[in-house]
C-alpha cells in the first residue's frame, strides 16, 4: 500500500554538488510528476512524464533534468546545485493525464 | 497566465465553527479544480474534485462549490474539529493542450482549530 514514495526524505548539499531525487509508484500508473513548494507558494510544476518514454518541461525546469527510468519510476536531478534550488520536492502520479493525482510525501532539499 | 490566489492565508478557530475556504483564479477556462489536504511534513491529499461542468462536491463534512463565471471557488467544512488542522490547497487544471496536463496551485490556507 505504499504508492508513491520518495527517497532520500531530506538532504542537505553543498552549491555546486550534484544530487538525483528518486520517486517510485507502485499503482501502475502512465503519468508522473515533480513539483517544488517554496513557503508562501503553491506548488510549481518541474517536469512531468505523460507515459513511459516522454518527458516535459513544466514552469520551472531550469537546473533540472528528469529521467523517466521505467513506468514505476521517475528521477530528478540537480546537476550543480544552488541556495535557490533549497525547497521540498514532491513527485506524484496519476492513471493518466488529467486524473487526479497522487502525491509522496517530499524530500525536503537544503543547499548551502 | 492562470493565477491561483487563496484568501486567508491562515485561519484559527475554535472547535465546532463552520468556515470557508477561498480560492479564486484569473482564466476561467479550466477543465477542472481540486481541493487538496497537507499535513505537516507530509504530502497532499486530494479531498474534493470539481469538473468544469459541476457545481458542488460533497464528502461527508465537506462540501465545495465553483462558480466558473466568477473564477471562484470555495471549500465549507462544517463542525470544525482540531483534526482538521493543516493546510488547504487549491488547484485548477487548464483546458487545452499542454495546459491540460498541469495543476496550478494556489498557496495554500493554514488552518488551525482548538480545542
Amino acid at each position: 500500500n505504499a504508492g508513491v514514495t520518495q527517497t532520500p526524505k531530506f538532504q542537505v548539499l553543498k552549491t555546486g554538488q550534484s544530487m538525483t531525487l528518486q520517486c517510485a509508484q507502485d499503482m501502475n500508473h502512465n503519468s508522473m510528476y515533480w513539483y517544488r513548494q517554496d513557503p508562501g507558494m503553491g506548488l510549481r510544476l518541474i517536469y512531468y512524464s505523460a507515459s513511459e518514454g516522454t518527458t516535459d518541461k513544466g514552469e520551472v525546469p531550469n537546473g533540472y533534468n528528469v529521467s523517466r527510468l521505467n513506468k514505476r519510476e521517475f528521477s530528478l536531478r540537480l546537476e550543480s546545485a544552488a541556495p535557490s534550488q533549497t525547497s521540498v520536492y514532491f513527485c506524484a502520479s496519476s492513471e493518466t493525464v488529467g486524473q487526479p493525482q497522487h502525491f509522496g510525501d517530499g524530500t525536503r532539499l537544503s543547499i548551502l | 497566465k492562470q493565477e491561483v490566489t487563496q484568501i486567508p492565508a491562515a485561519l484559527s478557530v475554535p472547535e465546532g465553527e463552520n468556515l470557508v475556504l477561498n480560492c479564486s483564479f484569473t482564466d476561467s477556462a479550466i477543465y477542472n479544480l481540486q481541493w487538496f489536504r497537507q499535513d505537516p511534513g507530509k504530502g497532499l491529499t486530494s479531498l474534493l474534485l470539481i469538473q468544469s461542468s459541476q457545481r458542488e462536491q460533497t464528502s461527508g463534512r465537506l462540501n465545495a462549490s465553483l462558480d466558473k463565471s466568477s473564477g471562484r471557488s470555495t471549500l465549507y467544512i462544517a463542525a470544525s474539529q482540531p483534526g482538521d488542522s493543516a493546510t488547504y490547497l487549491c488547484a485548477v487544471r487548464l483546458r487545452g493542450s499542454g495546459g491540460y496536463n498541469k495543476l496550478i496551485f494556489g498557496a495554500g490556507t493554514r488552518l488551525a482549530v482548538h480545542p
